[in-house]
């Protein structure tokens, strides 16, 4: 099984701070993907990175992938309430219809 | 645009009850279909996966199985559910054949408690 670690599990800071989280697997990826999942629905799609060293911006989200693509972060600027969720990474399987599997997620919270 | 249906969104069972969970999909064909599972928190393990109509692949033996008896329809079932079998069960789609980046799109998802 090829596991994806993410950390910290689990990041609460006030609201205006800064903050990093990690996505990390022993194995190359060929893709990766990060969701956002808020209580009681289902993960959304954030973004996906496909080539090594790719950084990719979404509004104060910056999502880079590891030259070597083994790993991966998502760095948050400025935080807000509203982005309190469960971020979970997601790598792909090259040309299976399993397509995806789970990181163990880093369960964020953001204080007004 | 395309919609994903999942029903319902709680259920309270005994231990050794049925279960059947229904999950459509609107506004696309032949989709790829799963069944994942989430334990409070935590990541999906991915249950079951369908590329098309009475094709179903297992990831994880268990007391659960699925049919997909329409091309939009997936089911999850249980002859017997297990107090283990407690969890959120999440049914997703994607698009067929765009394996490494077509993203996933999930349903709001049933949360399951066996008693």
């Amino acid at each position: 099984t090829q596991l994806l670690e993410q950390s910290p599990q689990f990041l609460s800071i006030q609201e205006g701070e800064n903050l990093t989280v990690y996505c990390n697997s022993s194995s190359v990826f060929s893709s990766l993907q990060w969701y956002r999942q808020e209580p009681g629905e289902g993960p959304v799609l954030l973004v996906t990175v496909v080539t090594g060293g790719e950084v990719k911006k979404l509004k104060r989200l910056t999502f880079q992938f590891g030259d070597a693509r083994k790993d991966s972060s998502l760095h948050i600027t400025a935080a807000q309430p509203g982005d309190t969720g469960l971020y979970l990474c997601a790598r792909s399987h090259s040309g299976s219809a399993r397509q995806l599997t789970f990181g163990s997620g880093t369960q964020l919270t953001v204080l007004p | 645009s395309q919609t994903i249906h999942q029903w319902p969104a709680t259920l309270v069972q005994p231990v050794g009850s049925p279960l059947s969970l229904e999950c459509t999909v609107e506004g696309t064909s032949n989709p790829n279909l799963y069944w994942y599972r989430q334990a409070a928190g935590r990541g999906l393990q991915l249950l079951f996966y369908s590329v098309g109509i009475g094709q179903i692949s297992s990831e994880v033996p268990q007391n659960l199985s699925a049919s997909r008896p329409q091309d939009r329809q997936f089911i999850l079932s249980s002859k017997k559910l297990l107090l283990s079998d407690s969890g959120f069960y999440l049914c997703a789609w994607s698009v067929a054949g765009g394996w490494n980046t077509s993203p996933l799109h999930f349903g709001n998802g049933t949360r399951l408690t066996v008693t």
